[in-house]
């Protein structure tokens, strides 16, 4: 399975934008692109996915590179709340999510 | 609400007991998962399951056994030959296992065999 890199830590100040890199340059051109975030001591919970266009939706936008080998989560507006792990996923199918240790942001009040 | 729920959110266990973590989802999906996860690690699949009745195994099933005897449940039991059974798990649901699917997660339950 292709697999993702992400950094291990960002800082965004509050009310900012949040911009979260993601490379996989051996996605697969059926892997979809999937974003998750974890809040301590909590189950992940579901940001957004694509496969080719950039998606917008309540929480968040992926951007996606025309050659799909990276993409972009961006929080429009940090919140205290938004400090959490993110992880980006390449999908071969929920039964196969593979969570690396993703980006973990710290939110500055 | 539709959601999925694990309990307890805390256990505790003396080291070689079996144990068993209940999941429960209204949410009527035919998928179900487990995974574990490890202090700052990212999380593993053990078990998942397409359809009632039948589970297959992720890469880490050794030392768990699950069953799916209704499409709202899928439990998983730690057993005593599971060498390092404290953690972190999570249970997962899906409507499918395909690539355009996304997962919903419980709260977890945090396992400690003392």
């Amino acid at each position: 399975d292709a697999k993702t890199t992400q950094p291990n830590s960002m800082e965004s100040n509050e009310e900012e934008p949040v911009h979260l890199p993601c490379n996989h340059s051996t996605i697969s051109g059926t892997d979809y692109i999937h974003w998750y975030r974890q809040l301590p001591s909590q189950g992940p919970e579901y940001v957004i996915h694509g496969l080719t266009s950039n998606v917008n939706n309540r929480m968040a936008s992926l951007a996606i590179a025309e050659d799909r080998k990276s993409s972009t989560l961006i929080l429009h507006r940090a919140t205290l709340r938004d400090a959490a792990v993110y992880y980006c996923i390449l999908t071969a199918g929920a039964n196969n999510l593979f969570f690396g240790t993703g980006t973990r942001l710290t939110v500055i009040p | 609400d539709g959601g999925i729920t694990q309990s307890p959110k805390y256990l505790f266990r003396k080291e070689g007991q079996n144990v068993t973590l209940s999941c429960e989802q209204n949410l009527n999906h035919d998928a179900m998962y487990w995974y574990r996860q490890d202090p700052g690690q990212g999380l593993r699949l053990i078990y998942y399951s397409q359809i009632v009745n039948d589970f297959q195994k992720g890469d880490i099933a050794e030392g768990y056994s699950v069953s799916r005897e209704k499409k709202e449940s899928f439990p998983l039991t730690v057993t005593s030959a599971q060498k390092n059974p404290t953690a972190f798990y999570l249970c997962a649901s899906s409507i499918l296992t395909g690539r355009n699917t996304e997962a919903f997660f419980g709260q977890g339950t945090r396992l400690t065999v003392v």
